[in-house]
């Protein structure tokens, strides 16, 4: 069975641009997160999707960022205008149940020039 | 509002040693405790993870991590360690309510470098 799958590996753009993230998770798992880890903090939690509904997007930094996740499958995790604050490693994780294992994809490392 | 902390970002060891990462954490409720390992170029996996009955939880590699209550802490302990468990170590709370949310609340990490 295949794991969580985060495209692309890493990304180096330009401050203004537009960048793409996305994440397969594991078929079947409803549950779908983005967390986030900057240099030198901590991972911090982004959103979380059930199916193709946002449950809780609470950590999303501002209004940059914008998550989709249509049919409820995988999930896009755009970021137009890119700023430098915005470089890190994006981690997506999904789950069965809401209270079962998550498991995490590789995640995306995005620098910000 | 819950938050963790892990008090050594580094932590050397020499091989065959044992070793202890250290977890303590704040929360107003009760809450689930996790243990994550991310080895070189590889994703989070989860480690270990108490949700509750025996504050004493193992991993399958001979990690083990014990919930102290009084305390409010979750250190990760292995008595003898390999150059394999070279990785960063993450703890993670997740709080215990109803709903469905289960966002993770994590430490900074503990590089541990094992040394021949």
């Amino acid at each position: 069975e295949a794991g969580v799958t985060q495209f692309p590996s890493h990304s180096v753009i330009e401050k203004g641009q537009t960048v793409t993230l996305r994440c397969d998770p594991i078929s079947g798992h409803d549950n779908l997160y983005w967390y986030r880890r900057v240099m030198g903090k901590e991972i911090k939690f982004l959103l979380h999707f059930v199916k193709e509904s946002k449950q809780d997007e609470s950590g999303m930094p501002n209004n940059r960022f914008l998550a989709e996740r249509t049919g409820g499958t995988y999930s896009t995790l755009k970021v137009q205008p890119a700023e430098l604050e915005d470089s890190g490693v994006y981690f997506c994780a999904s789950s069965q149940e809401v209270n079962t294992e998550a498991f995490f994809g590789q995640g995306t490392r995005l620098t910000v020039v | 509002a819950q938050s963790v902390t892990q008090l050594d970002s580094q932590v050397p060891v020499f091989e065959e040693a044992p070793v202890e990462l250290r977890c303590n954490y704040s929360s107003s409720v009760s809450v689930y405790l996790f243990w994550y390992v991310q080895y070189p170029n590889q994703g989070l996996q989860l480690l270990l993870k108490y949700l509750s009955g025996s504050t004493l939880v193992e991993s399958i590699n001979g990690f083990e991590a014990e919930f102290n209550k009084s305390q409010t802490s979750f250190h990760l302990r292995k008595p003898s360690v390999h150059i394999s468990d070279t990785a960063e170590y993450f703890c993670a709370v997740s709080a215990l309510r109803a709903g469905n949310n289960r966002k993770l609340i994590w430490g900074l990490g503990t590089s541990l470098a094992v040394n021949p």
